[in-house]
């Protein structure tokens, strides 16, 4: 069984460019999660999206946001990108919403550097 | 708010050894609380979950245990081996509707041979 996929592996963008970050859970899971990673702050939840439908939301700016499609996978955009939006970004997903009774599966991550 | 924090930061050992990785959290009131692996540059790699209703889970070298009127956890790594070596992070997922999971930091594990 394939695991979490995400493309691309790396990116390098410009302050106030916009970038789209994609994710492909396992096949049959529902749930789609977004995390970000940095030295800094350390993993920070973003969104989690279930059936298409976004279902919890961490505490980041408007400019971040996500959607998933009726296959499950699941795309998040960042717009006007600032210096300290460079970060790993992890997707995980799971079979039912993410936490209680499902691990999450996660991917090997986006690296996104903003210059 | 939830705040998870993880002692020690760093570790290094020999091989061998039986270690122990410590995980604290503000509040009680969670659904979970999950312990996960992550190797350089990689995601992460869940090995627990613990139930909000249940103490303790294993697998193979590894046993958690939760304490939620003390807000801790424990993460024992029996017979410690260089392939081991990677960050441990534990995360609790909040109640009352949230299921946004708060991570501690990690503890970065070194087994040397």
């Amino acid at each position: 069984k394939a695991g979490v996929t995400q493309t691309p592996r790396y990116l390098i963008k410009t302050r106030g460019q916009q970038v789209t970050l994609s994710c492909s859970p396992i096949s049959g899971h529902r749930s789609v999660s977004w995390y970000q990673q940095t030295p800094g702050q350390g993993l920070q939840f973003l969104f989690e999206y279930f059936s298409e439908t976004q279902r919890n939301k961490g505490n980041f700016p408007g400019r971040f946001s996500g959607r998933q499609f009726s296959n499950s996978r699941s795309e998040m955009n960042v717009s006007t990108l600032e210096l300290g939006d460079s970060a790993l970004y992890l997707c995980a997903s799971s079979f039912g919403l993410a936490g209680a009774t499902d691990t999450q599966y996660f991917g090997p991550g986006t690296r996104l550097t903003v210059l | 708010k939830q705040e998870v924090t993880q002692i020690p930061a760093a570790l290094s050992v020999p091989e061998g050894e039986n270690l122990v990785l410590n995980c604290s959290f503000t509040d009680s009131a969670i659904y979970n609380l999950q312990w996960f692996r992550q190797d350089p540059g990689k995601g992460l790699t869940s090995l627990l979950l613990i139930q909000s209703s249940q103490r303790e889970q294993t697998s193979g070298r590894l046993n958690a245990s939760l304490d939620k009127s003390s807000g801790r956890s424990t993460l024992y790594i029996a017979a410690s081996q260089p392939g081991d070596s990677a960050t441990y992070l534990c995360a609790a997922l909040g109640r009352g509707g949230s299921y946004i999971p708060t991570f501690g930091r990690g503890t970065s594990l070194i087994v040397h041979p």
